[in-house]
């Protein structure tokens, strides 16, 4: 069974901090791997997707893969009460040949 | 309309009902997925269909049915469904099985 774990939180941090969330999944030959925001009754809608180790900047966004660990970090820089919600790690497997998702990690934004 | 539309987006149903949901993708994809979302538990993929072709099946209920007509159309027939089917209903949409995917609204269900 490939598993993407994450913290389910919740994570609080004040306004203009940095929120760091984390992922790590156990398929070793996963490629591929998104970052999903979540409203509250909403639908996730993506955020970043990243494919090669390092790091990868989208505006206030930075998400970070480390293959040799398993490990998937998004980093969301000066947050906003409008970053508050859950978001979603996810994995594509090759080995499963479809996308395991974790089951998020609810951030508040602290004004 | 654009993305990738769902409806209805609110479902209220008897145990001995039958009812459809909808999925439209106008995004020009050739795979789409119905998910499950409950409380606390992470999504499940349901349901895969690439070129209109249904590639996975997760061990679904056959209470549950999907129809995919052509490759911008999808459907989720429910019949004889149990309480703990109520949830929320994800259809996605991408270029292809290892590209992005990209969601409806949902629609949430509530099986009485």
């Amino acid at each position: 069974q490939k598993e993407v774990e994450q913290n389910s939180g919740p994570l609080s941090v004040p306004e203009g901090a940095i929120a760091s969330l984390n992922c790590t999944y156990s398929d070793r030959v996963s490629q591929s791997f998104f970052w999903y925001r979540q409203y509250s009754g909403k639908s996730p809608e993506l955020i970043m997707s990243i494919y090669s180790n390092g790091d990868k900047e989208d505006g206030r966004f930075t998400a970070q893969l480390n293959k040799a660990s398993q490990y998937v970090s998004l980093l969301i820089r000066d947050s906003q009460p409008s970053d508050s919600a859950t978001y979603l790690c996810a994995a594509w497997g090759a080995g499963s040949y479809q996308l395991t998702f974790g089951k998020g990690t609810k951030l508040s934004v602290i004004p | 309309e654009t993305g990738v539309t769902q409806t209805p987006r609110h479902l209220v149903m008897g145990m001995t009902n039958k009812k459809s949901l909808k999925c439209e993708q106008h995004l020009g994809h050739n795979a789409m997925y119905w998910y499950k979302q409950s409380a606390k538990k992470p999504l499940e993929l349901m349901f895969v269909y690439n070129f209109k072709e249904q590639t996975e099946n997760n061990s679904v209920p056959s209470r549950f049915s999907p129809e995919c007509p052509n490759s911008s159309h999808l459907f989720l027939h429910l019949h004889t469904l149990q309480p703990e089917d109520s949830a929320l209903y994800l259809c996605a949409s991408s270029v292809d099985r290892e590209e992005t995917q990209y969601f409806g609204p949902g629609t949430r269900l509530l099986v009485l």
